[in-house]
């Protein structure tokens, strides 16, 4: 079974511009939760959806960031304008079991913003 | 709120060393306790699990026990192997498990 796939792997931008992040969760699964890694402040949790819609956003740093999951198999998390110190690995995760919390991780999006 | 702490790293070891990474958390009610293993350009990946106190998760060599009198789940291996070498992750899951909370990872290095 494929994993989460995320695109694109690497980034880079130049400050100001639109960046856009997409995912594809794992079929079936019912939670996508967004993560930023960087190594100042390591995993933060930006926002999970539940059948497609935002539960909890409470993790995005501003109002640049935006995140939309249209359907059950496609989410975008969108940074405009993007600045510097966005620079960071954004993961996708999915989620079956609710009850054990297991997170399937995608291999990321390394994110530069000069 | 909840929170996990690790031991800060990086650790390095010499291969068929004992291997301890120090996890403590606080959290209300009755997590589950996980650990996640990011190896280099990857995303992370479930090393083992437990789900109430006194569990032991176990997974490739690694165990961890859930304390609860502790508030502790400590990843611990016998012998360690140069694969091995990677970040290793706390992690808890309250209720309903769907939002989890990652401590600040331990890089581990095993030299041949």
């Amino acid at each position: 079974d494929a994993g989460v796939i995320q695109s694109p792997r690497h980034e880079v931008t130049e400050m100001g511009q639109e960046v856009t992040l997409r995912c594809k969760p794992i079929s079936g699964h019912d939670y996508l939760f967004w993560y930023r890694q960087t190594m100042m402040r390591g995993l933060e949790l930006l926002i999970y959806f539940n059948n497609n819609v935002p539960i909890d956003d409470s993790g995005m740093p501003e109002d640049r960031f935006s995140a939309k999951m249209p359907n059950a198999s496609f989410s975008t998390l969108k940074i405009q304008p993007s600045e510097p110190r966005d620079s960071a690995v954004y993961f996708c995760a999915s989620s079956l079991n609710r009850n054990t919390g297991e997170l399937f991780f995608g291999e990321g999006s390394r994110l530069t913003v000069l | 709120g909840d929170s996990v702490t690790q031991m800060e790293g990086p650790v390095t070891l010499s291969e068929e060393a004992f291997l301890t990474i120090n996890c403590t958390y606080t959290a209300t009610g009755y997590p589950s306790l996980f650990w996640y293993v990011q190896y280099p350009g990857e995303g992370l990946q479930l090393l083992l699990k437990a789900t109430k106190a006194d569990d032991k998760g176990s997974n490739k060599g690694f165990e961890a026990t859930y304390r609860k009198e502790t508030t502790s789940f400590h990843l611990e291996k016998g012998s360690v192997q140069v694969s091995d070498s990677a970040v290793y992750f706390c992690a808890l899951a309250n209720t309903g498990g769907f939002k989890t909370i990652f401590g600040a990872g331990t890089r581990l290095f095993v030299k041949a």
